[in-house]
């Protein structure tokens, strides 16, 4: 069974204390792996698709990579604007939905 | 580019009433269409998937005559909740994904609504 496992559940970070999040994935034929950031009450906002493995996106503070069997977000000097709930969630074999991740809670403190 | 609209952000209805919620989008033709739930502090539960002018697919567990979706254009699709009730009270959203200048691997939400059954 396709399976996508996020970690930590949450995280508090002070204002420029670096991390990473993790999502681990268990599918068969993965054909893309996707982050999304959510606000509260808010749908969830995309930030980068990674389609195989060794590939690597970045978008301001944040970088994603990708292996074969999980991804990594990494957060470089977050800001309190970067709280949210971040998610993964993977596309596999012939389908074009979403498996998502239960999510990853971020409280960037100043 | 790729943003994707929803109405209305909040409704309350009262018990056997019809509510229905539009998803568009805005500056791209959406081939396909989802509709998710979301409850307090869990993360997103596909409902059903659309394509324009064919038949939704629903997920498992789905009343699909509870739950009633059209996809009658390539930028509008429709979630109606028939007969609701305080258990359908729960957050909709709606994502598209679609060819032009978008990935066709990539779904774009909308921002949700708010659905509160008295």
């Amino acid at each position: 069974e396709d399976q996508v496992t996020q970690s930590p559940e949450a995280l508090r970070l002070q204002e420029g204390e670096s991390s990473s999040l993790n999502c681990s994935y268990t599918v068969s034929g993965l054909r893309g792996l996707f982050w999304y950031r959510q606000d509260p009450g808010k749908g969830p906002e995309f930030l980068f698709t990674l389609y195989s493995a060794g590939e690597e996106k970045e978008k301001e503070r944040l970088k994603a990579t990708l292996t074969k069997k999980e991804s990594f977000l990494h957060i470089t000097a977050p800001k309190p604007e970067d709280s949210a709930t971040y998610l993964c969630a993977v596309q596999a074999g012939g389908y074009n939905k979403l498996i998502f991740g239960a999510g990853t809670r971020l409280a960037v403190h100043p | 580019g790729a943003v994707v609209s929803q109405h209305p952000s909040r409704v309350i209805c009262k018990s056997g009433t019809s509510v229905k919620i539009e998803c568009r989008s805005l500056d791209f033709q959406a081939t396909t269409m989802f509709w998710y739930r979301q409850f307090p502090k869990q993360s997103l539960m596909l409902m059903a998937t659309s394509n324009e002018g064919s038949k939704a697919t629903y997920e498992q567990g789905v009343e699909k005559d509870k739950f009633l979706i059209n996809h009658a254009s390539l930028t509008l699709s429709t979630l109606t909740v028939t007969s609701a009730h305080p258990e359908d009270s729960s957050f909709y959203i709606c994502s598209a994904s679609g060819g032009g200048s978008t990935s066709t691997d990539t779904q774009y939400f909308g921002p949700g609504t708010r659905l509160t059954v008295l």
